[in-house]
């Protein structure tokens, strides 16, 4: 099992570009969520993918927007880049089910991808 | 809502001592809690999580931690520190249903040999 993978490892840009970030859930899993995590700071939560639309967003712009395809990869997409949209982007991915009372929504996390925006 | 507070960003042990890393929730529903791993340059590795079964967990590494309702926390401990266990550590928080997590903004483990 390989786990959930993303690309790039690296990515640079300039202001005002677009970008486009990729990732593979974990074998099984149906459910990708998007974290940013700034330099020095935790991950804050972008938005999360299950059948193919954005089940719940956190507090970001409308310039983040993503994907989810039948096979449940996902892509994050980012317009108008600003300088303060650099950072390391998480996803993770889960197995969305039956919940009952002890059931809980397990993330794992990828490698990230650092987007530099100079 | 739910919410994480970590007590100190940086903390440094020496090896062979105690780690305590310090992490307080705030939610108004019963949380799930989970403390996770970063070392440089990689994702986010899960140490442990609680679930409401047990109130004091186990998890990888030698690392334990008990969830105490009365304090709303759920501070990460482990009895020996070793050299490979300096990374950044994260809790976080989300519920039963609950579509994301809700990260504290971490602490730096430093091992001083």
């Amino acid at each position: 099992d390989a786990g959930v993978t993303q690309s790039p490892t690296h990515l640079i840009k300039t202001r005002g570009q677009q970008v486009t970030l990729r990732c593979s859930p974990k074998s099984g899993h149906d459910t990708v969520s998007w974290y940013q995590q700034a330099l020095g700071q935790g991950p804050q939560f972008i938005f999360q993918y299950y059948e193919e639309e954005e089940r719940q967003r956190g507090n970001f712009p409308d310039r983040f927007s993503g994907h989810q395809f039948p096979n449940y990869s996902s892509e994050l997409n980012v317009n108008a880049l600003l300088l303060g949209d650099s950072a390391l982007y998480l996803c993770a991915s889960s197995l969305d089910g039956f919940w009952d009372t002890t059931s809980y929504n397990e993330q794992f996390f990828g490698p990230g991808t650092r987007l530099t925006v100079l | 809502a739910q919410s994480v507070t970590q007590l100190g960003s940086h903390v440094s042990v020496s090896e062979g001592a105690l780690v305590l890393l310090r992490c307080n929730y705030s939610s108004s529903v019963p949380p799930y809690l989970f403390w996770y791993v970063q070392y440089p340059n990689q994702g986010l590795q899960l140490l442990l999580k609680y679930t409401s079964a047990a109130t004091l967990v186990k998890g990888i590494n030698g690392f334990e931690a008990e969830f105490k309702k009365s304090e709303t926390s759920f501070h990460l401990t482990k009895p020996s520190a070793h050299m490979s266990d300096a990374a950044e550590y994260f809790c976080a928080v989300s519920v039963l249903g609950g579509n994301q997590f809700y990260f504290g903004t971490g602490t730096s483990l430093t091992v001083i040999p």
